[in-house]
């Protein structure tokens, strides 16, 4: 079973905290994605990871940057959080084939 | 950006009804169709990678066909129940190295007893 966990699940923070969405899979993928979701809206790709020291910015412009020092484990760091940065966050990872394998998510509240 | 879009948006059905969705896609550079189903507070889990023109997949009561040419999936949910409830997402795959996948807004449907 693939195991992939994001912490925290739930954030209702204030406007100019510096926030980590943390994201850690075990099943030694070397990409990984993040994910961001609006409400009512589709899940665009934020940024990606090919492996330990490589990442690289989606399709969708985020003020958030990652990190990736270590193959299992993916943050996601937010410096100043706005209330434009409310929304969902989504990691996934995935290794050689089409499947792949998602958390279950971070909603972020600014207030 | 590419566009993916599913119809409809939300259904809500009774018990036992059979219900389809549509997921229209480009038609061209296509590698796969991914279906995903969305519980609310888990984690989205994988149904279906399709990559065949004319591919059936079948899983259960759920079941979803493929037309690459024209670019359309049907996800076909038999006789639904109350725990067929979800976000059912499509997701394009251009088959890219990175593995990029093109979302959908996703079919919410509900299934009352």
């Amino acid at each position: 079973e693939a195991d992939i966990y994001q912490t925290p699940r739930y954030l209702v923070i204030g406007t100019g905290k510096k926030i980590t969405l943390e994201c850690s899979q075990t099943m030694g993928h070397d990409k990984m994605y993040w994910y961001q979701q609006d409400p009512g809206m589709e899940l665009h790709l934020i940024h990606y990871s090919y492996g330990v020291n490589s990442t690289e910015k989606g399709d969708l412009s985020s003020e958030s940057t990652v990190s990736r020092i270590r193959t299992e484990h993916f943050p996601l760091t937010l410096e100043s959080a706005r209330p434009s940065h409310t929304s969902q966050y989504l990691c996934a990872s995935s290794e050689l084939g089409p499947g792949r394998f998602f958390g279950p998510g971070t909603r972020l509240t600014v207030l | 950006i590419l566009n993916v879009e599913q119809s409809p948006q939300s259904l809500h059905v009774q018990e036992g009804d059979s219900t389809n969705f549509t997921c229209s896609f480009p038609s061209s550079n296509f590698y796969a169709l991914h279906w995903y189903r969305w519980e609310t507070a888990k984690s989205p889990e994988a149904l279906f990678v399709m990559t065949l023109n004319g591919d059936e997949k079948k899983k259960g009561r759920i079941s979803a066909t493929l037309n690459t040419k024209e670019g359309y999936s049907y996800l076909y949910i038999k006789g639904s129940q109350p725990e067929d409830s979800a976000t059912y997402l499509c997701a394009f795959d251009r088959g890219s190295t990175l593995g990029r996948l093109y979302f959908g807004r996703g079919t919410q449907l509900t299934v009352w007893p």
